[in-house]
């Protein structure tokens, strides 16, 4: 069974600071992962989709890496802001040619507070 | 202006009685699904629906019900079978296959009195 972990489970930075958010998962045999963002009390919004043929994937300020076989994926923020304070979730989907079903699993996120 | 509502975004409810939960997409993505979150837990699987009139339990189908008449709508029932209710309830859809990425609706917070 695939198991997602995040972390760290919660970070505070000030604003201007490079971070890192980490992804690790079980079981190797994934189709793509893609990384989400969550204001409190909101619905998830898509930031980046990386397929597993893919080592990275950039968006503005944001960039996330793919190690398929190591079962990890990082979230790289340049420049945080403020507004970038969320919580951040990571989520695998299986290969179709390995494992049956396509469910996203979750990790369980890491909450980001940019302090100004 | 295409996304995905969802209404209530609060609803309570007492126990004993069933409850649905709008979702609504004109995306025209085929595939639809229902989460649940928790607090401090990350999304679970309640429902999932790849094309209209089918529809697959996910991991926590217990207690939930619903149904896909047409391709725009995928109501939840939460009945009273539901042992713990309470929670943050999510909508999301698809285009064409389930592995295409997701895009989410705004939430629904479900509160047992």
């Amino acid at each position: 069974k695939q198991e997602v972990t995040q972390i760290p489970a919660a970070l505070s930075v000030p604003e201007g600071e490079n971070l890192v958010l980490n992804c690790s998962f079980t079981d190797s045999a994934i189709y793509n992962l893609q990384w989400f963002r969550q204001d409190p009390g909101k619905g998830l919004t898509s930031l980046l989709l990386i397929q597993s043929s893919q080592r990275e994937q950039t968006s503005g300020r944001l960039n996330a890496s793919l190690d398929k076989s190591s079962g990890r994926s990082t979230l790289y923020i340049a420049a945080s802001q403020p507004g970038d304070s969320a919580t951040y979730l990571c989520a695998v989907r299986p290969d179709p040619q390995e494992t049956s079903g396509s469910r996203l699993t979750f990790g369980e996120g890491t909450q980001l507070t940019v302090n100004p | 202006d295409g996304g995905i509502t969802q209404s209530p975004k609060y609803l309570f409810r007492k126990e004993g009685q069933n409850v649905t939960l709008s979702c609504e997409q004109n995306l025209n993505h085929d595939a639809m699904y229902w989460y649940r979150q928790d607090p401090g837990q990350g999304l679970r699987l309640i429902y999932y629906s790849q094309i209209v009139n089918d529809f697959q339990k996910g991991d926590i189908a217990e207690g939930y019900s619903v149904s896909r008449e047409k391709k725009e709508s995928f109501p939840l029932t939460v009945t009273s079978a539901q042992k713990n209710p309470t929670a943050f309830y999510l909508c999301a859809s698809s285009e064409g296959g389930s592995y295409n990425e997701q895009f989410f609706g705004p939430g629904t917070r479900l509160t047992v009195l």
